[in-house]
C-alpha cells in the first residue's frame, strides 16, 4: 500500500525567511502525481503545487517550490519569503496513476513568526 | 470562485444514530469524494463516486457508509449507526477530471461529534 510520511509535526519560521518541509512516499508505481495542500485555521484544504511523476523539472507556484527526487521518493515544499497568510497546516499527498483517491501524509503545522 | 460547500459545520449525534453529511460540490464538477479526519490523524479516503455510481471506496466505507447524489446539485454521506470511533472532520471533495493533476476542491468539512 502507498503511504506519505511527513516527518515534522510542527516547523516555524521568521517572516520573510525560507522554509522547507519534508515528506517522503511509499509505492512501487513509476507513473504517479504528488501534491501539496494548505489548510488554514478555516480549515478549507487548498491545492499550493503540484508534480507529475514523470516530469524531471521541479514544479514552482510564486514563492512555492518542491524538491522532487523520484528514486529517494521525497517531495519537499520550499516556502520562500515567507509570509503570515502562510501559517497554516500543509498536507502532501499521493495519487497512483489511474486511481482517483488521494493518500495523505500526517501534515506539518506552519508557525510564521513576526 | 466557485466553493465546495458543506452542511452543518458541526454536528453531534448519539450512539447509533443516523447522520446525513451534506455536500454541494462546484457545479460542472463530475467526480466527488468524501475524506474523513480522525482528531490528530491523517485525512483517509472513503470513497469516489462518479456518474451516479460508486468508483473507489477504501476498506473504512463499509456498509454503515452510503453515498447518494439525489437532486444533481447535492452530495450526501450517510452513516446509518454511528458509532463513537465515526467521530471525524468528514470532507468533501470535487473534481472535473479524473485523471492527472487535475485538482481535488475541498469543502470547509463538517465535524461529526459521537456520544
Amino acid at each position: 500500500a502507498q503511504t506519505v510520511t511527513q516527518s515534522q509535526p510542527e516547523m516555524s519560521v521568521q517572516e520573510a525567511e525560507t522554509v522547507t518541509l519534508s515528506c517522503t512516499y511509499d509505492t512501487s508505481e513509476s507513473d504517479y502525481y504528488l501534491f501539496w495542500y494548505k489548510q488554514p485555521p478555516s480549515r478549507q484544504m487548498i491545492l499550493v503545487i503540484r508534480q507529475e511523476a514523470y516530469k524531471q523539472q521541479n514544479a514552482t507556484e510564486n514563492r512555492f517550490s518542491v524538491n522532487f527526487q523520484k528514486a529517494a521518493k521525497s517531495f519537499s515544499l520550499k516556502i520562500s519569503d515567507s509570509q503570515l497568510g502562510d501559517a497554516a497546516m500543509y498536507f502532501c499527498a499521493y495519487r497512483p496513476q489511474g486511481a482517483q483517491k488521494l493518500v495523505f501524509g500526517q501534515g506539518t503545522r506552519l508557525t510564521i513568526n513576526p | 470562485e466557485p466553493e465546495v460547500t458543506q452542511t452543518p459545520s458541526h454536528q453531534v449525534t448519539q450512539m447509533g444514530q443516523e447522520v446525513i453529511l451534506r455536500c454541494v460540490p462546484i457545479s460542472n464538477h463530475l467526480y466527488f469524494y468524501w475524506y474523513r479526519q480522525i482528531l490528530g490523524q491523517k485525512v483517509e479516503f472513503l470513497v469516489s463516486f462518479y456518474n451516479n455510481e460508486i468508483s473507489e471506496k477504501s476498506e473504512i466505507f463499509d456498509d454503515q457508509f452510503s453515498v447518494e447524489r439525489p437532486d444533481g446539485s447535492n452530495f450526501t454521506l450517510k452513516i446509518r449507526s454511528t458509532k463513537l470511533e465515526d467521530s471525524a472532520m468528514y470532507f468533501c471533495a470535487s473534481n472535473l477530471l479524473a485523471g492527472g493533476t487535475d485538482t481535488q476542491y475541498f469543502g470547509p468539512g463538517t465535524r461529526l461529534t459521537v456520544l
